[in-house]
């Protein structure tokens, strides 16, 4: 089965940019879905198909992907960003990352 | 707006059958689609499985002998059944909307979640 991979958590002070990493084999061959989940919250949206935001996110959130890894962008973080991130691909099923909790300092 | 609107059983004991079901507003349940996925306390995200009309049921190989994901176009709902639960299966479960099936690019992601149920399962 295919596995996918994140650091497990990230501090970064405001204003800074937070980069999140999503590792898999062939990743880079692979359309990469993020999700933003708040304490006590559903997931939310806010990266799919590697690079497009859903209306209503803000564009300081971008999506990357290369032969490395996928990568959640968010440039100028602010207090409200901080939430665990998943990425997801979809690999004759839905497959989640472990996710990555995003701690603003 | 489409709104995903959950409820079922919160508490069980061992060995019953979970049952929750996810109403939808401002879709219908055709041309997506639809997934489960659960939480564990304090870990990540699980799929359960998906449904849609025209593709059928898929499931998440650890939980398929146990899982069975229905749809009703009449009530624009979507039902999920997972039996002899354990303690194991106490976890946060959302419903969820992929974008429209027909369409340009990839379509295997949830645009939409519902509010979760907690489910806790304990003698």
């Amino acid at each position: 089965s295919f596995v996918v991979t994140q650091p497990p958590s990230l501090s970064v002070a405001p204003g800074e940019t937070a980069r999140i990493t999503c590792e898999g084999d062939n990743i880079g061959d692979r359309s990469v879905h993020w999700y933003q989940q708040k304490p006590g919250q559903a997931p939310v949206l806010v990266i799919y198909r590697v690079t497009d935001r859903p209306s209503g996110i803000p564009a300081r959130f971008f999506g990357s992907n290369s032969g490395a890894g996928a990568t959640l962008t968010i440039a100028g973080v602010e207090a409200g960003d901080e939430a665990v991130y998943y990425c997801q691909v979809w690999w004759d099923h839905y497959v989640f990352g472990p996710g990555t909790e995003v701690t603003v300092l | 707006q489409v709104q995903l609107q959950q409820w079922g059983a919160g508490l069980l004991k061992p060995s019953d059958t979970l049952s929750l079901t996810c109403g939808v507003s401002g879709a219908s349940f055709s041309g997506y689609y639809w997934g489960w996925i659960r939480q564990p306390p304090g870990k990540g995200l699980e799929w359960i499985g998906s449904i849609s009309d025209s593709r059928g049921t898929n499931y998440n190989s650890s939980l398929e002998s146990r899982v069975t994901i229905s749809g009703d176009t009449s009530k624009n709902q979507v039902s999920l059944k997972l039996t002899l639960v354990t303690a194991a299966d106490t976890a946060v479960y959302y419903c969820a909307k992929s974008p429209p099936i027909a369409g340009a690019g990839p379509r295997r992601f949830f645009e939409q979640w519902g509010q979760g149920v907690r489910v806790i399962v304990s003698s």
